[in-house]
């Protein structure tokens, strides 16, 4: 079955940039997504389409793509930031959604 | 405002059929641009995606589960109902209903926002 690949985790200081990929092969042909989620709560989307911003998700938060691997890029990181962040994406064929192993954003 | 809420047992047994329901309120489920797809989490692990139905209905399911799920809706009630047989322990999970926006083509669709989620435990 398809897969995504996250990093499992990731660490930064305050005020520096974070970057968390996610690799797949279907990348090229489908977009991908990211949610944020803190523990305890349900997850919320920040990145749609690649590269789009959900209304009320703060600027430094910005999506990438390149071949087979998205980035969420996380520019001037704040302490609210830390939290699993999941790239989801689906198969070449586009019927079946898939979600990446998730990425513990951590701030030092 | 768009809201979703699961609602089902929080325990159930080896081997039983768990039946989750989702109600959802702000849009509807005939909307064309719309659906519902359920999702699960153990605990201290990943999202894994499970089922989703649109609004004409059709359904799609994980490859690794499709023989033990069926989604269903009802679109005058605002609910679109989940269940999985022959449940095991290790099918312990907080279970999410999410509203999918459908995009343009197929696979681009996405999970926003969510339900807040009901905890099932699978024990004896």
């Amino acid at each position: 079955s398809y897969e995504l690949t996250q990093p499992p985790s990731v660490s930064v200081s305050p005020g520096q940039t974070a970057r968390i990929t996610c690799s797949g092969d279907a990348l090229p042909k489908q977009y991908a997504y990211w949610y944020q989620q803190k523990p305890g709560q349900a997850p919320v989307l920040v990145i749609y389409k690649d590269s789009e911003r959900p209304s009320g998700i703060p600027e430094r938060f910005s999506g990438s793509s390149s071949g087979t691997t998205v980035t969420l890029t996380i520019s001037g990181v704040q302490a609210e930031d830390e939290a699993d962040y999941y790239c989801q994406s689906a198969d070449s064929s586009g019927t079946h959604e898939v979600f990446g192993g998730g990425t513990k954003l951590t701030v030092l | 405002q768009v809201t979703l809420k699961e609602s089902g047992p929080v325990l159930v047994k080896p081997t039983e059929t768990l039946t989750l329901t989702c109600t959802v309120s702000g849009f509807s489920l005939s909307n064309a641009r719309m659906g519902v797809s359920w999702i699960r989490q153990p605990p201290g692990k990943a999202l894994e995606w499970l089922a989703h139905i649109f609004s004409n209905d059709e359904k799609s399911y994980s490859t690794s589960l499709k023989s033990r799920l069926t989604i269903s809706k009802d679109t005058s009630k605002s609910q679109v109902v989940l269940t999985m047989t022959n449940m095991d322990p290790v099918d312990t999970a907080t279970y999410y209903c999410a509203r999918m926006r459908v995009g343009a083509a197929a696979g681009n669709n996405w999970f926003d926002p969510w339900g807040q989620g009901t905890l099932v435990t699978v024990s004896s």
